[in-house]
């Protein structure tokens, strides 16, 4: 079964900096799919950036990247230049194909002015 | 295109009562999958349907079931409510054609068993 354990349930960073969130996993398979998904307070799930396992180089969206450190099983997530409508709960979220999400247990980031 | 549509997205039962969800997926998406989100156990999947099969269940109790129908519109239904099935209840569909398959999820069902 696979695991996604995220340590940090809340975080805070001020308007303009650089904030990272980590997320570790633990899976058999040597091919799977990561993902870091927003939450607001709408509660709506908004994809903010995944990463094939089988990819070497970093994902990066916009102001969004990660760190994959496979060997490890880390995900981490960094942020720049936050913004207040970056305030939100992140899932990290696994799958080894399919349809089927594990998702770690949250980071609640709340953005400072 | 629309985005997923969940409807109710607030509802209030007693316990013992049943209660069904719905939810339609993106138009062209067949696959559809629920996830249950408390603050105590996070999220959790309870099941996939793609071309109205089960192909994936998570570990809930029969209580839960699903079902989807011929245009990939989908329901759940909870039987003999408990207090422990208030919760957040999420749906999200995808297109099931490539090798990992992006969830796109709707804004969820707010259940409260009183």
């Amino acid at each position: 079964a696979q695991t996604v354990t995220q340590s940090q349930p809340e975080m805070s960073v001020q308007e303009a900096e650089t904030v990272t969130l980590s997320c570790t996993y633990d899976t058999s398979e040597s091919n799977y799919y990561l993902f870091w998904y927003k939450q607001p307070p709408s509660r709506q799930m908004i994809l903010v950036i995944r990463q094939e396992a089988y990819k070497q180089q970093n994902a990066t969206e916009n102001r969004f990247s990660v760190n994959f450190q496979k060997a490890a099983k880390s995900f981490s997530l960094k942020i720049s230049d936050s913004q207040l409508g970056d305030t939100a709960m992140y899932f990290c979220a696994f799958t080894p194909g399919g349809s089927r999400l594990t998702f770690g247990e949250g980071t609640q980031l709340t953005v400072n002015p | 295109k629309a985005g997923v549509t969940q409807t109710p997205r607030y509802l209030i039962k007693t316990r013992g009562q049943q209660v069904t969800l719905s939810c339609s997926p993106i138009s062209g998406h067949r696959s559809v999958s629920w996830y249950q989100q408390t603050p105590g156990q996070g999220l959790q999947f309870l099941f996939e349907y793609f071309s109205e099969t089960q192909r994936n269940k998570g570990n809930f109790p029969g209580r839960f079931s699903g079902r989807q129908f011929s245009n990939s519109r989908s329901e759940m239904n909870v039987s003999t409510l408990e207090l422990g099935d208030s919760a957040l209840y999420l749906c999200a569909s995808s297109s099931a054609r490539s090798s990992y398959n992006e969830q796109f999820f709707g804004p969820g069902t707010r259940l409260t068993v009183l």
